[in-house]
């Protein structure tokens, strides 16, 4: 198994500019999750995901759109960057069974010019 | 709203020690509280997760304890190592996983 796995795992963007993030995770886990984690604030949830085809918001929603079209896949988009989402991307899974315990990924590195 | 408090937020111990690290909520109502390893540049590794029914869980030199009447819970490291030297995160999970700010462990040789 792969666990949970990201891409990209470093990108450069320029204010304005879009892209994805994607994750995806093997373990046929229900719930997947989207972090951001930022010197002096910690990891903070950006959005989730109970299930295939459902999403909510999580702290740090504004500037984000996800979707979860497939159980094993979580896309994490950002219409417009800006600097202010320079920042290290956590994606996350886990399932009722292992009583919600949360397996991450390694992590994107996304800086916003 | 759920705090989660972490103290120290650095230690520095030789090694060999014995040490503990501490964090706190505010929130009783959980599901379950986990610890995390995270290396510099690198993912979060699960350490151990205490479900909100249990007191405490063992993992080799590693012992988690867990009081949710007082909202407190200690990660117990045995005979440090170097290599033990990371961040160490404390998250609790009612409707959404909050993390603590971390502990960085330096254990020196």
């Amino acid at each position: 198994n792969a666990g949970v796995t990201q891409t990209p795992k470093f990108r450069v963007l320029k204010t304005g500019q879009s892209m994805t993030l994607l994750c995806a995770q093997d373990m046929n886990h229900e719930y997947m999750y989207w972090y951001r984690q930022d010197p002096g604030m910690g990891l903070r949830l950006i959005h989730y995901s109970v299930g295939e085809g459902t999403t909510a918001k999580g702290e740090v929603p504004d500037g984000y759109n996800v979707s979860r079209l497939k159980k094993q896949n979580f896309l994490l988009g950002l219409e417009s960057a800006a600097p202010s989402q320079t920042s290290v991307y956590f994606c996350a899974s886990s399932y009722k069974g292992a009583g919600y315990e949360q397996y991450f990924g390694p992590g994107t590195r996304l800086t916003v010019t | 709203k759920q705090e989660v408090t972490q103290i120290p937020a650095a230690l520095s111990v030789p090694e060999g020690e014995n040490l503990v690290l501490n964090c706190s909520f505010t929130d009783s109502a959980i599901y379950n509280l986990q610890w995390f390893r995270q290396d510099p540049g690198k993912g979060l590794t699960s350490l151990l997760l205490i479900q909100s029914s249990q007191r405490e869980q063992t993992s080799g030199r590693l012992n988690a304890s867990l009081d949710k009447s007082s909202g407190r819970s200690t990660l117990y490291i045995a005979a440090s190592q170097p290599g033990d030297s990371a961040t160490y995160l404390c998250a609790v999970f009612g409707n959404k996983l909050v993390f603590g700010a971390g502990t960085i462990l330096r254990v020196k040789s």
